[in-house]
């Protein structure tokens, strides 16, 4: 089955170690987002790639950065941790087609603490 | 811009009884609509979406929703709830244009549904 697939499910980190979420994709969907969600809160989107050209929420910390080597993968730098960036990671997928109308397709997301 | 709300950051029922989750949006363009359920730990599902086609639109396990444009609503209803409904609930509108940030999706907080047997 087509899918987004996210690892690990489960990441732990210390106070200032860098860490790297990956999500892959099977589905060959032109757009993919990093969403932030933290525990009773909505997805906060951190930015997005649209094909190769990357977008930056304005409000999205420096130390957060993306890596899209091709249309499959993308991934999440977390430069230096802090306990505050403790949270569940969400990818998503997305074409633009009308039939599809801006759905996104989440993956299982990454679970991060920081220790 | 846009903008959602979702009355009641959470919401109990009893099994077997009415679910009524409301929505209601923003948008100076047409929008496009979507309810997502999130269980624990895992990423969010799709139920349902409104994309200017039948207003009244069915999604996954008995849910569905009705686009009321003078209500700028989009409330989710199922007849009858299952203990297995209990998880968190979004809903979320984009703009109906496509492509760059107009296929971003912006998000309600969320309502907790919570299921009493």
């Amino acid at each position: 089955d087509a899918m987004v697939i996210q690892n690990p499910r489960y990441q732990v980190t210390q106070f200032g170690k860098p860490v790297t979420l990956s999500c892959s994709q099977t589905l060959n969907h032109n757009v993919m987002y990093w969403y932030q969600q933290k525990s009773s809160q909505a997805p906060k989107l951190l930015f997005h790639y649209y094909d190769k050209d990357f977008n930056n929420e304005a409000d999205t910390p420096d130390n957060f950065q993306s890596r899209r080597p091709n249309t499959s993968f993308c991934f999440l730098d977390i430069r230096s941790p802090g306990l505050g960036d403790a949270a569940m990671y969400l990818c998503a997928t997305s074409i633009t087609s009308p039939l599809l109308g801006n759905e996104q397709f989440f993956g299982p997301g990454t679970r991060l603490t920081v220790l | 811009a846009q903008s959602v709300t979702q009355l009641g950051s959470h919401v109990s029922v009893s099994e077997g009884a009415l679910v009524l989750l409301r929505c209601n949006y923003s948008s100076s363009v047409p929008p496009y609509l979507f309810w997502y359920v999130q269980y624990p730990n895992q990423g969010l599902q799709l139920l349902l979406k409104y994309t200017s086609a039948a207003t009244l639109v069915k999604g996954i396990n008995g849910f569905e929703a009705e686009f009321k444009k003078s209500e700028t609503s989009f409330h989710l209803t199922k007849p009858s709830a299952h203990m297995s409904d209990a998880a968190e609930y979004f809903c979320a509108v984009s703009e109906g244009g496509y492509g760059g940030s107009q296929g971003n999706l912006i998000f309600g907080k969320g309502t907790k549904l919570s299921v009493k047997p």
